[in-house]
């Protein structure tokens, strides 16, 4: 079955400190990977993606994600966390022709202390 | 440009009431998605139009949802009679004619309280 695992529900991080953010994904042909930030009462706002090439891929807001195929993960970093960043992170998968029916994670909540 | 716009952004309703979520795509985007997410769970896609039509509707959840874009430009998703469990956040995005490519656009999205 096609799916995306968040194993952390809630994180919570010094600002200032680096960040690891978990996903995991089976899925049953090439994967097309993404991970988006929800900011309160906010939409979903897309950080990064992976379609293919090289698998170390550069975001917005100093965000990074590694593609691990041998693993089938797909993890989010930051090398120093600002307060502005928590908010709610979703990773998702899709594939070739899925257009934009993707599946998406359970979230994880960042937050922040100062 | 104007984002995705998603109106109302809160309803509370009784169950067995009807309610018409809409949504306004970026202008110009012939893509159209809505998706939902129940309390605690996974954001699902429910469906996708192309324009006027409906490309995909495999994650519609039963026959008391309803979803049209007459004229392709704004669409409706209309839940008649909700149930408890149709509670949640639903959202729409849009993105260009461009393929797979195309990153989604989402609205602020409609939190709905069955009660």
């Amino acid at each position: 079955a096609q799916s995306v695992t968040q194993p952390d529900i809630h994180i919570t991080v010094s600002e200032g400190a680096s960040l690891e953010l978990r996903c995991n994904y089976s899925y049953g042909a090439t994967p097309y990977l993404f991970w988006y930030v929800q900011s309160p009462g906010q939409g979903l706002q897309l950080l990064l993606k992976y379609f293919s090439g090289d698998t170390l891929v550069q975001g917005i807001k100093g965000f990074e994600a590694e593609f691990k195929r041998s693993q089938s993960s797909f993890n989010l970093r930051k090398p120093s966390v600002h307060w502005s960043d928590a908010a709610e992170y979703f990773c998702a998968v899709g594939g070739r022709g899925s257009q934009g029916n993707l599946i998406f994670g359970k979230g994880t909540k960042l937050s922040v202390k100062p | 440009e104007a984002g995705v716009t998603q109106f109302p952004s809160h309803s509370v309703i009784e169950k067995g009431q009807t309610v018409t979520l809409r949504c306004d795509p970026i202008s110009g985007h012939d893509n159209l998605y809505w998706y939902r997410r129940v309390m605690g769970k996974e954001i699902k896609f429910l469906l996708h139009f192309v324009k006027e039509s409906k490309q995909d509707e495999s994650g519609m959840p039963n026959n008391r949802f309803l979803a049209e874009r007459t004229g392709g430009t704004y669409s409706t998703l209309k839940v008649q009679p909700a149930e408890l469990e149709d509670s949640g956040v639903y959202f729409c995005a849009s993105s260009p004619l461009t393929g797979d490519n195309s990153p989604l656009h989402f609205g602020n999205g409609t939190r709905l309280t069955v009660t």
